[in-house]
């Protein structure tokens, strides 16, 4: 079935530092793709999406894009604050109306 | 926030114990998701539904069951709860199904099985 793979491990960097996240995707078919937020004590909230292949989503200054040739949707941000410290999740459309997920990372940002 | 609530949201239960979690929404979507948190495994789907009544397995479903008499609620039954189970279970909605709109997510129901 579709799955994701995010890089293994926590990842902690200084306020302002550019910030990649990797996740790559296995799937038959088209399926969107979708990066989730979580904050500490709270549920998964919805970061950004993309629903076909070069299609860019982005929100609160994060960015991801579809790349089918490379079966990728890493996650970027260019200045990250201490406020993007959570973990964050990658996922896909699988079958039958479920979402898959990666094994989420872990960010932490030091002041 | 979307409107959906998880009931209880803390838990301490002994092994082979029944226990039954409840997620409520109030937003009339049709698709109700049951996953749980574990680390190291990120989120697993337990049971979904795709309306009253209509229900189908995920990919860990095994020692638990599901039921939805009606829209706005989507029981999670542990029939004899093991020490496996001891995980953080969230419930998510979706007004389309995950292949048409995001899922929500409640804030989670941790329990400790002892």
């Amino acid at each position: 079935g579709n799955s994701v793979t995010q890089m293994e491990g926590p990842v902690t960097l200084s306020e302002e530092a550019f910030l990649t996240i990797n996740c790559t995707y296995t799937a038959t078919g088209y399926p969107s793709l979708f990066w989730y937020v979580q904050y500490p004590g709270e549920g998964l909230q919805l970061l950004l999406k993309a629903t076909k292949a070069d299609d860019k989503g982005s929100n609160k200054g994060f960015e991801a894009t579809y790349r089918k040739e490379t079966t990728s949707f890493h996650l970027e941000k260019g200045s990250v604050q201490v406020s993007d410290s959570a973990v964050y999740f990658c996922a896909l459309t699988s079958s039958e109306n479920r979402l898959a997920f990666g094994k989420g990372n872990q960010v932490v940002v030091i002041p | 926030d979307a409107g959906i609530t998880q009931s209880p949201r803390h838990k301490v239960t002994e092994t082979g114990t029944p226990v039954t979690l409840r997620c409520h929404q109030t937003e009339n979507h049709r698709y109700m998701y049951w996953y749980r948190q574990d680390p190291g495994h990120g989120l697993r789907l337990i049971h979904y539904s795709y309306g009253v009544k209509d229900t189908d397995k995920g990919e860990v479903s095994d020692g638990y069951s599901v039921s939805r008499s009606k829209t706005e609620d989507f029981l999670l039954t542990l029939e004899s709860a093991t020490s496996s189970q001891t995980s953080v279970y969230f419930c998510a909605i979706s007004e389309g199904g995950a292949n048409n709109s995001p899922l929500h997510f409640g804030n989670g129901t941790r329990l400790t099985v002892t």
